[in-house]
């Protein structure tokens, strides 16, 4: 059965530091992953998506099937990118998430 | 465009009482989906519909039903509501790659 592990409840960082979110997955099938963001009092919203490799608001992240991986990265944290984000893995018609990283930026 | 809407945005219900969720989206979306989230826990998905006329079950659904009601329209409904219940119900919509789209939640206290 599929798996999504965020092995991490909160993570706090000063503002301008690096931020890794960790993502690791259990699929036996071929993944497409995803990274949703809920910021507070709104509603989830898609981050980025490993298969069209874009940088949204300055984060990224590289799927890496060896070690099954998905994690969050962004060089400079900014305050607005407090949050909580979700990893997410596709399989057939429905997504299955970890149970999410809340991120604090300080300053 | 409204993109997916709830209601209601909050309720409150005593135990055994019974109420349904509405959701509604105007993306002409196949498929629709229902979470709850809880502390901890994620979201769990409770039941899904790939496409009009169908619904299947998710990772969570005793205590629940949904309805399909056409495309645009996807209910949830408790029976008997149980403190258990309590949360924050989320619906969801997407076409075939998968992004979906949440509506804003409903939060539900069972006392």
């Amino acid at each position: 059965a599929q798996r999504v592990t965020q092995p991490e409840k909160l993570l706090s960082v000063f503002k301008g530091a690096p931020v890794e979110l960790k993502c690791n997955y259990s699929y036996s099938g071929s993944p497409e992953l995803f990274w949703y963001v809920q910021y507070s009092r709104q509603r989830l919203q898609l981050l980025l998506r490993h298969i069209s490799r874009e940088s949204i608001k300055g984060f990224t992240a590289d799927l890496n099937k060896g070690e099954t991986s998905f994690h969050l990265k962004k060089p400079f944290a900014q305050e607005e990118d407090s949050a909580m984000y979700y990893c997410a893995l596709a399989t057939a018609s429905k997504l299955t998430f970890g149970t999410g990283t809340r991120l604090q930026v300080t300053l | 465009n409204a993109g997916v809407t709830q209601t209601p945005k909050f309720q409150v219900l005593k135990t055994g009482q019974s109420m349904t969720l509405q959701c509604a989206q105007d993306m002409n979306h196949n498929s629709m989906y229902w979470y709850r989230q809880d502390p901890g826990m994620g979201l769990r998905l409770i039941y899904y519909s790939a496409s009009e006329g169908t619904t299947d079950k998710g990772e969570v659904p005793n205590g629940y039903n949904v309805s399909r009601l056409n495309k645009r329209e996807f209910s949830l409904r408790l029976e008997s509501a149980a403190p258990s219940q309590t949360s924050v119900y989320f619906c969801a919509s997407s076409e075939i790659q998968l992004e979906q789209y949440f509506g804003p939640g409903t939060r539900l206290t069972v006392t």
